[in-house]
């Protein structure tokens, strides 16, 4: 079974400052997929970003982009230029390859982004 | 643009009562999902469904069933509610194609007294 883990429970940033939230994860498959979402204090669950196990180059989106070592089995998220709206809880989560599978997810990180 | 709707949003039981939270999508996805999130937790797979009239257990399946007879709808009943049942319930539906990411409802707070 997969598993993820985000050992930083809490984490606090200046704004405009960079940060990055860390995430392991133990599979034996060799292809899959991972994902952050943001979770602000409206519940909503919101995409980040996602990366193809397959694809080498790291995925970015605008302010936000990965770090992922396949090897390593991590797939850190790095926040650009920090704003007061990136203050929410992030998980990160790991899908197989299989059509069908479900997600899992980590604890989280919830992400406090101080003026 | 609704996506996934979840109802109700907030709901409270007395122990030993039965209740279904609503789920319904308008993307066409074949796949749908119930997760539950206790305090300060991540989300924990209740039950899911790749097609209609198709569902299989997931992590945390004890205390709930789930029906689908149709492709937008996705209920999952509770049968005799317990306080550990306490918590945010969201459902989420997806493409088949598994590097699609998940699209969730708003969630179903929910609370056991």
């Amino acid at each position: 079974a997969q598993t993820v883990t985000q050992s930083q429970p809490e984490m606090s940033v200046q704004e405009a400052e960079t940060v990055t939230l860390s995430c392991t994860y133990d599979t034996s498959e060799n292809n899959y997929y991972l994902f952050w979402y943001k979770q602000p204090p409206s519940r909503q669950m919101i995409l980040v970003i996602r990366q193809e196990a397959y694809k080498q180059q790291n995925a970015t989106e605008n302010r936000f982009s990965v770090n992922f070592q396949k090897a390593a089995k991590s797939f850190s998220l790095k926040i650009s230029d920090s704003q007061l709206g990136d203050t929410a809880m992030y998980f990160c989560a790991f899908r197989r390859e299989t059509s069908g599978s479900r997600l899992t997810f980590g604890e989280g990180t919830q992400l406090t982004v101080n003026p | 643009n609704a996506g996934v709707t979840q109802t109700p949003k907030f709901r409270i039981l007395k122990i030993g009562q039965s209740m279904t939270l609503q789920c319904t999508q308008d993307m066409n996805h074949n796949y749908m999902y119930w997760y539950r999130q206790d305090p300060g937790m991540g989300l924990k797979l209740i039950y899911y469904s790749v097609g209609a009239g198709i569902t299989d257990k997931g992590e945390v399946p004890n205390g709930y069933n789930v029906s689908r007879s149709t492709t937008e709808d996705f209920p999952l009943r509770l049968e005799l509610a317990a306080p550990s049942q306490t918590s945010v319930y969201f459902c989420a539906s997806s493409q088949t194609v598994p590097n699609q990411p998940q699209h969730f409802g708003d969630g179903t707070r929910l609370s056991i007294l």
